[in-house]
């Protein structure tokens, strides 16, 4: 049973055109992050919510947004995509803080044409 | 700032055979953790094992282990008799005691052969 549910999988958008992806869990977990992942590289950890509480890493660029409506859902908001950000974006969660464990989402790719 | 570094951008190994990763990390920090990560293709990421910096003990689970040197910020994988499934790209990385972000390694891609 999929706990980091992350839809769609395939996301097709164009060039400046806002696009949001999605990530729901079924974990009840206070932590979840999103991390954006390019070809042959690590996944770069963009920003996180404890419960409700944002926490945006120095360098993700003003292009990336986040909501998280409730405990249960997350949203990455690109609001002008660039061709450079195509990639994968994995979402994942964990139980509380100080809890090392990260479950992550099967992600979604992104294609920018 | 910590870094992970894995050398090792790829690996292939024959079915059955052991085969070891090798990760090395950069810390001023002295609590941490330490894990490796699978990511099989079109799949999602899991955690394979996971080693806290003040335990001496490597971590071990089933055929996975790990031979941490703390003092050589060194913290390798071993995958014994290999199997199909075990194809995947593997990440080290790291996370603070005080912190709630994994950093991680570039990762390496193993193939097992059959």
């Amino acid at each position: 049973d999929a706990m980091v549910i992350q839809n769609p999988r395939y996301q097709v958008t164009q060039f400046g055109k806002p696009v949001t992806l999605s990530c729901s869990q079924t974990l009840n977990h206070n932590v979840m992050y999103w991390y954006q992942q390019k070809s042959s590289q690590a996944p770069k950890l963009l920003f996180h919510y404890y419960d409700k509480d944002f926490n945006n890493e120095a360098d993700t660029p003003d292009n990336f947004q986040s909501r998280r409506p409730n405990t249960s859902f997350c949203f990455l908001d690109i609001r002008s995509p660039g061709l450079g950000d195509a990639a994968m974006y994995l979402c994942a969660t964990s139980r509380d803080r100080g809890k090392n464990i990260q479950y992550f989402g099967a992600g979604t790719r992104l294609s920018v044409l | 700032a910590q870094t992970v570094t894995q050398s090792q951008p790829e690996m292939s190994v024959q079915e059955a055979e052991t085969v070891t990763l090798s990760c090395t990390y950069d810390t001023s920090e002295n609590n941490y953790y330490l894990f490796w990560y699978k990511q099989p293709p079109s799949r999602q990421m899991i955690l394979v094992i996971r080693q806290e910096a003040y335990k001496q003990q490597n971590a071990t689970e089933n055929r996975f282990s790990v031979n941490f040197q703390k003092a050589a910020k060194s913290f390798s994988l071993k995958i014994s008799d290999s199997q199909l499934g075990d194809t995947a790209m593997y990440f080290c990385a790291f996370m603070t005691r005080r912190d709630d972000k994994i950093i991680f390694g570039k990762g390496t891609r193993l193939h097992i052969l059959p």
